[in-house]
């Protein structure tokens, strides 16, 4: 199975402080998603990162990818209560066709 | 708003009914998919179209027909489901040239009595 690992499954911090979430997988990439899904709704993408890319960034958001290791992490900085959602790694397969979804980790953010 | 719409958003059948699931892509992409999500499991792909060729049927029963009659609609026939059958069912759309980024509709909550 192309499925990884994402960890940890559930997180809650407060409000204002950084939200690391990781992501690993088993075969080789053409590249790697993150998505977030509020309850119930449609999944929304944040950032996408190639293969060949080590470290991306957009507004709040970081992520990183190690190909040796074949993991990937997403940092939330300075969170807000609005950022409370699930969050998913997807790996694309090396046609760059199908994307393979890991079981995401549910995030909380307290006011 | 994503620019992909299904409909209807929430469908309670029973097991002998007959009934269709919607998605239409507003983008002009190329390919679309079927996606299942279940509760405490990872999003499952069910079928991919590319240029309205199915291209990947992730050996989903066949009581799960789609449809694909342009690059701008998909259709999912359902057909004497089970009660695991109850799902939240999506629909995406992406390019189809290999940025894979893909585009989500709102979801059918679809629950089998």
């Amino acid at each position: 199975s192309q499925q990884g690992e994402e960890d940890p499954q559930a997180l809650s911090i407060q409000e204002g402080e950084n939200a690391t979430m990781n992501c690993s997988y088993k075969t080789s990439i053409n590249n790697l998603q993150w998505y977030r899904q509020n309850s119930g709704r449609g999944l929304v993408h944040l950032i996408l990162i190639r293969s060949n890319e080590r470290e991306k960034h957009s507004g709040r958001l970081r992520v990183t990818l190690d190909t040796s290791k074949k993991s990937s992490s997403l940092l939330i900085t300075a969170s807000r209560a609005a950022d409370t959602a699930s969050y998913f790694c997807a790996r694309g397969n090396n046609a760059g066709n199908m994307l393979t979804f890991g079981g995401g980790t549910r995030l909380m953010v307290k006011p | 708003e994503t620019g992909v719409t299904q409909t209807p958003r929430h469908l309670v059948m029973g097991m002998t009914n007959k009934k269709s699931l919607k998605c239409e892509q507003h983008l002009g992409h190329n390919a679309m998919y079927w996606y299942k999500q279940s509760a405490k499991k990872p999003l499952e792909l069910m079928f991919v179209y590319n240029f309205k060729e199915q291209t990947e049927n992730n050996s989903v029963p066949s009581r799960f027909s789609p449809e694909c009659p342009n690059s701008s609609h998909l259709f999912l026939h359902l057909h004497t489901l089970q009660p695991e059958d109850s799902a939240l069912y999506l629909c995406a759309s992406s390019q189809g040239g290999g940025d894979e980024t893909q585009y989500f509709g709102p979801g059918t909550r679809l629950l089998v009595l």
